[in-house]
């Protein structure tokens, strides 16, 4: 079964710039868009990147998606980190008709 | 706006059924796939499902076949999430996400005797 890992969690200070991956277990991460969505605490989620390295309206260009087929990865990357980015963030991609979604990694900003 | 709107909270005992509802508007309502999330207690999301309302065409985690059942009305543009028999451990957040990355706002199950 195809499987997305990420780590469980990251941190970094406002302003910086972090980079979030997000590893194919198997196949060509790249076969298939990747999605990110963030997750406040309490709150449901939001989508930040669809199809890869496209952000929704409203979605500031502080926040980017790209994949990297080398390493079988997609990433998130945030720059100009605001405390508000502090949330939980997940990848998601598709193994044929079947959603697959990485385990989630949460982003402290300090 | 394009938006979805989940019914609300529910609380039940093991053993009951359940359907929760997830409204869409501002959009063409049988165009898009709908999927449905679970988020337990603490942990991540699991895809749980996905239905396309313009043909009802219905596709399951392999977790959870058999378990839930999807539908969707495309005369009122509702999905909906059923159980015939709930169990302690259904109880979680359940959130529906259209094709396309527009999330509901989560309906809260608890079964609980």
């Amino acid at each position: 079964n195809f499987m997305l890992t990420q780590p469980h969690s990251v941190s970094e200070s406002p302003g910086k710039t972090v980079t979030i991956p997000c590893t194919g277990s198997s196949g060509s991460i790249a076969s298939n868009f990747v999605q990110w969505y963030q997750q406040r605490p309490g709150s449901a989620p939001t989508t930040v990147i669809y199809e890869d390295n496209q952000r929704p309206s409203g979605v500031p260009d502080r926040f980017s998606g790209s994949i990297d087929s080398s390493s079988n990865s997609a990433s998130l990357t945030i720059s100009g980190l605001k405390t508000e980015d502090e949330a939980d963030y997940y990848c998601q991609s598709y193994d044929g008709s079947n959603w697959v979604f990485g385990g989630g990694t949460k982003l402290t900003v300090l | 706006e394009v938006q979805l709107v989940q019914s609300g909270a529910e609380v039940k005992k093991p053993g009951e059924s359940l359907k929760i509802s997830c409204k869409g508007s501002g959009y063409s309502f049988i165009s898009y796939w709908i999927g449905w999330v679970r988020q337990m207690p603490g942990k991540g999301l699991e895809w749980m499902g996905i239905i396309y309302v313009g043909d009802s065409d219905t596709r399951y985690s392999p977790s959870f076949e058999g378990q839930v059942t999807l539908s969707a009305d495309r005369s009122i543009s509702t999905a909906y999430l059923q159980w015939s028999s709930l169990k302690a451990s259904d109880t979680a957040m359940y959130y529906c996400v259209r094709q396309g990355g527009v999330w509901g706002q989560g309906t809260t199950v608890t079964v609980s005797s």
